[in-house]
C-alpha cells in the first residue's frame, strides 16, 4: 500500500537522549516534510525537504536536524531531547510544486522525561 | 501574516442533524485551500483542495466551499463515522514548494448515534 511509513510509533525517552525518527515513503514524492503536533497549537512545520539532497528550516526547527539522502527516507534527529519536545511527530510528503494536498504518516507519540 | 481559525473547537451532532465548520484565513494571495481529516492517533488524511472563491467540492456527505475569506465544510445527515477532527490549511501563492502551509487549530465533530 503506497504512503508514509513512521517508526517508531510511539517512544519514550530520557532526557538528554540522542534520538532519530525515521521517515519512509514509497510514493516517489519529491518534497518531504516534519510537523510537530501540540494540543493548542495545532501542526507547526520543523524542517522540511524539496526534493533529494535538499533541506530548510520550518518554523520550530530548534533542537532538530534532518537530512535528505534519496527520494524515498527523510530521518529526523533529536541530537539532545528536552521535555518540550514531548509531541506527537507527523512525516508528510506531497509531488512537489504546485498545490498538491500533504499524504501524512501515521505519527510518532514521543514523551521526553 | 498569514492566519487560519476555525469554528467551532469543538460540535456534537446527532446522527442526522446537518451543520457546518468554519475555517477563516488572512492570506496575501491564496494559492489553495485545504481540508483535512483527522481520526485519534492518526495522521491528517486529505479531503480536498479549493482554489478560487466561489469554488465547491463534494465527497459523500462532505461539501466545501470557499469565498475571499473563509471556508465552510458542510456536513449533511452526519453518521458516527464522520466523527474526527477537521483541519483547514492555507498556501499562499508565494509558496511554491508548500513549505509554509499555515494550519487551523481544527474543530472536534462527535456525531452521536
Amino acid at each position: 500500500i503506497a504512503g508514509i511509513t513512521q517508526a517508531p510509533t510511539s517512544q519514550i525517552l530520557a532526557a538528554g537522549r540522542r534520538m532519530t525518527l525515521r521517515c519512509t515513503q514509497d510514493m516517489r514524492h519529491n518534497a518531504m516534510y516534519w510537523y510537530r503536533q501540540d494540543l493548542g497549537l495545532g501542526l507547526r512545520l520543523i524542517h522540511y525537504s524539496n526534493t533529494a539532497g535538499t533541506t530548510g528550516k520550518g518554523e520550530v526547527p530548534d533542537g532538530y536536524s534532518v537530512s535528505r539522502a534519496n527520494t524515498d527516507d527523510f530521518p529526523l534527529t533529536l541530537a539532545s531531547a528536552v521535555p518540550s519536545q514531548t509531541s506527537v511527530y507527523f512525516c508528510a510528503s506531497k509531488p512537489g510544486p504546485g498545490t498538491y494536498g500533504y499524504t501524512f504518516g501515521s505519527g510518532t507519540r514521543l514523551t521526553v522525561v | 501574516e498569514d492566519q487560519v481559525t476555525q469554528s467551532p473547537e469543538a460540535l456534537r451532532l446527532q446522527e442526522g442533524e446537518s451543520s457546518s465548520l468554519n475555517c477563516s484565513y488572512t492570506v496575501s494571495g491564496l494559492r489553495g485551500l485545504f481540508w483535512y481529516r483527522q481520526d485519534p492517533g492518526k495522521g491528517p488524511e486529505f479531503l480536498f483542495t479549493l482554489y478560487s472563491a466561489g469554488e465547491e467540492k463534494e465527497k459523500e456527505r462532505l461539501k466545501a466551499t470557499l469565498t475571499k475569506k473563509e471556508s465552510f465544510l458542510h456536513i449533511t445527515a452526519p453518521k458516527p463515522e464522520d466523527s474526527a477532527t477537521y483541519l483547514c490549511a492555507v498556501q499562499a501563492k508565494r509558496d511554491n514548494y508548500g513549505q509554509n502551509f499555515v494550519f487551523g487549530p481544527g474543530t472536534r465533530l462527535s456525531v452521536l448515534p
